[in-house]
């Protein structure tokens, strides 16, 4: 069965704060998105990685294929960094599947 | 820098009525989808398109729903008869080949 799933659910953090979500996924997915959704509903795409690790400016994401498991790393996080991040599996039949999403709140 | 688009931004309807949600991808794109994200739950997928035809569609996509690509630049989805249900946030998406993937803003149906 494919399943994705997000920890924390929620987050608060102080800006200026390291911050990690974590995406665990099962047998199946073969790339692993990352997507901001912003209050509005708006949906950017952030990262697309079936291995090893990307960067774009203050955000980070990892994948680790035999544990099967992601990373996406705040540095430096910043009010304007407060969203729903979301992990999406894409299976190697081309279907996607989502994460429930962790909300995240900087405070300044 | 180019972006998806997609009309109406929000609709109204009665269950039972017909809409079409459109959408304009980036020119280049090639693939094409549509998800649908319920008030407070995750985001679903609905269906991609590539090459004139439907590549995958999960089982949401019952045959209420249908898409289309009339005139090469909108990507349409149609839900022939309305249910309460189907209330919800629809996303297009599309991009041209193995990278990621573009999101428009989102059409909000509400069914009464």
């Amino acid at each position: 069965k494919n399943e994705v799933e997000q920890s924390p659910q929620n987050l608060t953090a102080q800006e200026g704060e390291f911050i990690t979500i974590n995406c665990s996924y099962s047998v199946g997915i073969s790339a692993l998105h990352w997507l901001q959704q912003h209050p509005g509903g708006g949906i950017v795409s952030l990262f697309m990685l079936s291995s090893g690790k990307k960067k774009h400016g203050r955000l980070i994401a990892t994948i680790n294929i035999q544990e099967k498991h992601s990373s996406l790393h705040i540095t430096a996080s910043h009010p304007r960094d407060s969203a729903v991040y979301i992990c999406a599996g894409l299976n190697t039949g081309n279907q996607f599947y989502f994460g429930t999403g962790t909300s995240l709140t900087v405070i300044p | 820098e180019p972006e998806v688009t997609q009309t109406p931004s929000h609709q109204v309807t009665q269950m039972g009525q017909e809409v079409i949600l459109r959408c304009v991808p980036i020119s280049n794109h090639l693939y094409f989808y549509w998800y649908r994200q319920i008030l407070g739950q995750k985001v679903e997928f609905l269906v991609s398109f590539y090459n004139n035809e439907i590549s995958e569609k999960s089982e949401i996509f019952d045959d209420q729903f249908s898409v289309e690509r009339p005139d090469g630049s909108n990507f349409t989805l149609k839900i022939r008869s309305t249910k309460l249900e189907d209330s919800a946030m629809y996303f297009c998406a599309s991009k041209s080949g193995q990278e990621t993937q573009y999101f428009g803003p989102g059409t909000r149906l509400l069914v009464l």
